[in-house]
């Protein structure tokens, strides 16, 4: 069974610091899809980013960059120079190409303070 | 435009009483998703639809009935529930199920039972 592992509950960091955000996933399958999703306090889920297994580039998009590591099954999303707007919760979800179900972590609450 | 739109957007019931969640998206997807999300906790699932046809029930209780009228509405019709069901529900739509496609939420339902 899939399963997405967030270690960070909650991560404070004062604006314009970088932050990481760690997610560790299991699966047996070999064909398989990661995601990063951003809660606001508003309560509505935003897409990030999506990566199949088999592309293993980093990606940048303006201040965020994504780290997918096969041989630690990771997928790490970073924040450069955190800004206030940056306050929410991050998940972390993964969807396994035979399953119709996307499996989300419990989630990092990141709180940028000015 | 990468919208779902879900109403209400605040619902307080009864145990007694029926009501119904909704939800839309123009983006021609052909999957639509059920999902309930406690406080600090990640969204779950419920149902999945595949071409207006239901295709993952996650076990979820009677008193929860989804319906799929066509392609870009989803119904969540609530029926005689308990106060534990209080929680934030979410309407996604993707492309298809599976396959690893996106799924883009709404701003979800905050439902209060009494």
């Amino acid at each position: 069974a899939q399963k997405v592992t967030q270690a960070q509950t909650e991560i404070s960091v004062v604006e314009k610091e970088d932050v990481t955000l760690d997610c560790v996933y299991e699966t047996r399958d070999t064909t398989y899809y990661l995601f990063w999703y951003k809660q606001p306090p508003s309560g509505e889920l935003v897409f990030l980013i999506r990566r199949n297994s088999f592309d293993e580039q980093n990606e940048i998009s303006g201040r965020y960059s994504w780290n997918f590591q096969k041989s630690t099954s990771s997928f790490n999303f970073t924040i450069t120079a955190s800004q206030v707007v940056d306050s929410a919760v991050y998940f972390c979800a993964l969807s396994e190409a035979r399953g119709n179900d996307m499996r989300f972590g419990a989630g990092t609450r990141l709180t940028v303070k000015p | 435009d990468t919208e779902v739109t879900q109403t209400p957007k605040h619902l307080v019931m009864g145990m007694t009483n029926k009501k119904s969640l909704k939800c839309e998206q123009h983006m021609g997807h052909r999957a639509m998703y059920w999902y309930k999300q406690k406080a600090k906790k990640p969204p779950e699932l419920m149902f999945v639809y595949s071409y207006e046809k239901l295709s993952i029930n996650e076990s979820v209780p009677s008193r929860f009935s989804p319906e799929c009228p066509n392609s870009s509405l989803l119904n969540l019709h609530l029926h005689a529930l308990q106060p534990e069901d209080s929680a934030l529900y979410l309407c996604a739509s993707s492309q298809k199920a599976g396959d690893g496609y996106e799924q883009y939420f709404g701003p979800g339902t905050r439902l209060t039972v009494t």
